[in-house]
């Protein structure tokens, strides 16, 4: 595996409820992200955080809240969602050089799917 | 502005053919140009990526890429395909951030 591990795997929830994923990096890297993959769309990213600090929100609803205690662990709170929200959620983690730009690829966990019901 | 093209959504190809599979991009400045698989129920894994210096790149798993910048692609490249190499191709591009293409199914029949 590729060092990164997310929980649950499978999440079924009704748009009543609150639930949280999951992200830990063993790898000691210092950025964490979030994308959203829905079929047949590209990848979406929806946050960024860069030592513990977010970085990037691109304009994700406030139904969605992250959470980065520190830098080996990302979580994603949902609240009230809708059913288009429906997707896999997948985390990845790099090492950054800095604010800016980097060369170095990202590792990806195996992703949460959620259904919103 | 940047972005990625994936011209197709599906390859097939028989196993020991080559495969390829395209990807165009669009950056204001330096491209840094990144291909990743995705296999079922799995996350992304990284296989190759080209930052400067020799335009082929060779990667994981034999495959290979090659940058060129009068065309603006990074076609990525496997001499011999296996049926093992079935799976979703994604190709991405990072300026300020990185962008992914919609990604490519790869279908090799035995």
């Amino acid at each position: 595996e590729t060092g990164v591990t997310q929980t649950p795997r499978h999440l079924v929830m009704g748009m009543t409820n609150k639930k949280s994923l999951k992200c830990e990096q063993h790898l000691g890297h210092n950025a964490m992200y979030w994308y959203k993959q829905s079929a047949k769309k590209p990848l979406e990213l929806m946050f960024v955080y860069n030592f513990k600090e977010q970085t990037e929100n691109n304009s994700v609803p406030s139904r969605f809240s992250p959470e980065c205690p520190n830098s080996s662990h990302l979580f994603l709170h949902l609240h009230t969602l809708q059913p288009e929200d429906s997707a896999l959620y997948l985390c990845a983690s790099s090492q950054r050089q800095g604010v800016r730009q980097s060369y170095n690829e990202q590792f990806f966990g195996p992703g949460t799917r959620l259904t919103v019901l | 502005a940047q972005s990625v093209a994936q011209p197709e959504d599906q390859v097939n190809v028989a196993e020991g053919n080559p495969l390829t599979v395209k990807c165009t991009y669009s950056v204001s400045g330096n491209p840094y140009l990144f291909w990743y698989v995705q296999y079922p129920n799995r996350g992304l894994q990284f296989l190759l990526k080209y930052i400067t210096g020799d335009n082929l790149v060779k990667g994981s798993y034999g495959f290979e890429a090659e940058f060129n910048k009068s065309q603006t692609s990074f076609h990525l490249k496997k001499p011999s395909a296996l049926v093992s190499d079935s799976a979703l191709y994604f190709c991405a591009v990072r300026d300020m951030r990185l962008s992914f293409g919609a990604g490519t199914t790869v279908t090799v029949r035995a």
